[in-house]
Formats: structure tokens, C-alpha cells, sequence
């Protein structure tokens, strides 16, 4: 089975303060990888993603994610956070060995202080 | 935003009562979601149909029932619900199952 675990589920910054937040699955296989964000009254939206190739991904509105094959880690990170970055950010997981699971993680709620 | 549409937005139902939930997609995916969103616990999956194959979390109790009658519909039959059950409902869709997931608004959902 395939799990997601992410660190921090509350963050709080300021803005210009640089952001990361961690990502870790387990799975014995081949992975896809996903971050996506959740903006106050909106839907749930794809950030970014991980099929293959670069392990340094770039997303929309700044954001990047490394896959680090070694560590089972995908994480997010931004150089200089906005007040409009104030979401809910979920990793998400899912192995292409035939499963049709995706997984969650249990997300982290950022808040950016003008 | 308008490719996957949810009614209703809002529900609210008694423990004897049936509802069904409706989710549309409008992407020409080949797979579609349904998730629990509740307040501090991870996005749950509850049921998954690709390409007319159901798969199911087995955790899911009997009182949810899927229903997708073709690749751009789908619905949730809700029916002797509990308060506990009471959380945003969020389908989703996406193009084969390990891609890109899109998600509607959710159905706020309240069991008295």
C-alpha cells in the first residue's frame, strides 16, 4: 500500500520569506507525483508534477518540487512567498504499476502575513 | 473554471433520508473520483471509475453507493447516513488514472 506523509501541516510566514515544505511517500514502485493547492474558496488545483525525467519540476506562481529517488521525497519550495500564497497545500501520490489509487497526504495550511 | 460541475453545492439531510450527489465532467477524461474532504484528516478516496471498472476503498461503508452510467457522469447515492459522515464531497477526473487529477467545487455535506 501507498502512503504520504507531509511534515508540517501549519505553516505561517511573511512574505518574502523563502518556503519548503516536505513531502514523503512509500511505495515499492514506479511513481507519479503531485502537488496541489487549494485556495481559499476555490477548488483543489494541480501545482505541479512528477512523471519522470528532470527530478527538479516548476510549477505555476513560482513554486519547484525535487524528487529525490534516494529519500522518497518530493518538496515544495518557494525562493520569496506572497501573501497570495495563503492556501492549502496538498502531496499527493500515484504508483504506475497498475494501481489506480491515488493517495493524499494530510496537507499544510500556509498563511503569509503581508 | 467549469470542467468538472457539482450539484448540489449544499446538503442537508436527515439520518433516514436518500439523497444522491451529481458530478459532471466536461474534459473527455476516461476516469472519475469521488473523495471525503474532512476537516483534519487527509483527502480520502473513496471510489474510482476507469474506463467503466469500479475500484473501491474498502473502508467506504455500504450507506455510499456509486453509480457512473458513462464517462462523463457520475453520482453518489447517499442513504441512512451518519453525522460523522458529514464533510465536503469533491469529485474528480482525469485522463488515465495515475494523471492529472481535476476537482469540481465540492457538495457540502450535513448530517443532522
Amino acid at each position: 500500500a501507498q502512503s504520504v506523509s507531509q511534515h508540517n501541516h501549519h505553516v505561517i510566514l511573511s512574505e518574502a520569506a523563502s518556503l519548503e515544505l516536505g513531502c514523503n511517500y512509500s511505495y515499492g514502485g514506479t511513481v507519479n507525483l503531485f502537488w496541489y493547492v487549494q485556495y481559499p474558496g476555490q477548488h483543489l488545483q494541480l501545482l505541479l508534477k512528477y512523471f519522470s525525467g528532470d527530478p527538479l519540476v516548476k510549477g505555476i506562481k513560482g513554486f519547484e518540487a525535487e524528487f529525490i529517488k534516494s529519500k522518497f521525497s518530493f518538496n515544495l519550495r518557494k525562493p520569496s512567498v506572497q501573501w497570495s500564497d495563503t492556501a492549502e497545500y496538498f502531496c499527493a501520490v500515484n504508483g504506475r504499476g497498475g494501481s489506480y489509487i491515488p493517495t493524499f497526504g494530510r496537507g499544510t495550511s500556509l498563511i503569509v502575513h503581508p | 473554471e467549469t470542467g468538472v460541475t457539482q450539484t448540489p453545492r449544499h446538503l442537508v439531510m436527515g439520518m433516514t433520508n436518500k439523497k444522491s450527489l451529481k458530478c459532471e465532467q466536461h474534459l473527455g477524461h476516461n476516469a472519475m473520483y469521488w473523495y471525503k474532504q474532512s476537516a483534519k484528516k487527509p483527502l480520502e478516496l473513496m471510489f474510482v471509475y476507469s474506463l467503466e471498472e469500479r475500484v473501491e476503498n474498502n473502508s467506504v461503508p455500504s450507506r455510499f453507493s456509486p453509480e457512473c452510467p458513462n464517462s462523463s457522469h457520475l453520482f453518489l447515492h447517499l442513504h441512512t447516513l451518519q453525522p460523522e459522515d458529514s464533510a465536503l464531497y469533491l469529485c474528480a477526473s482525469s485522463q488515465d488514472p495515475p494523471d492529472t487529477q481535476y476537482f469540481g467545487p465540492g457538495t457540502r455535506l450535513t448530517v443532522l
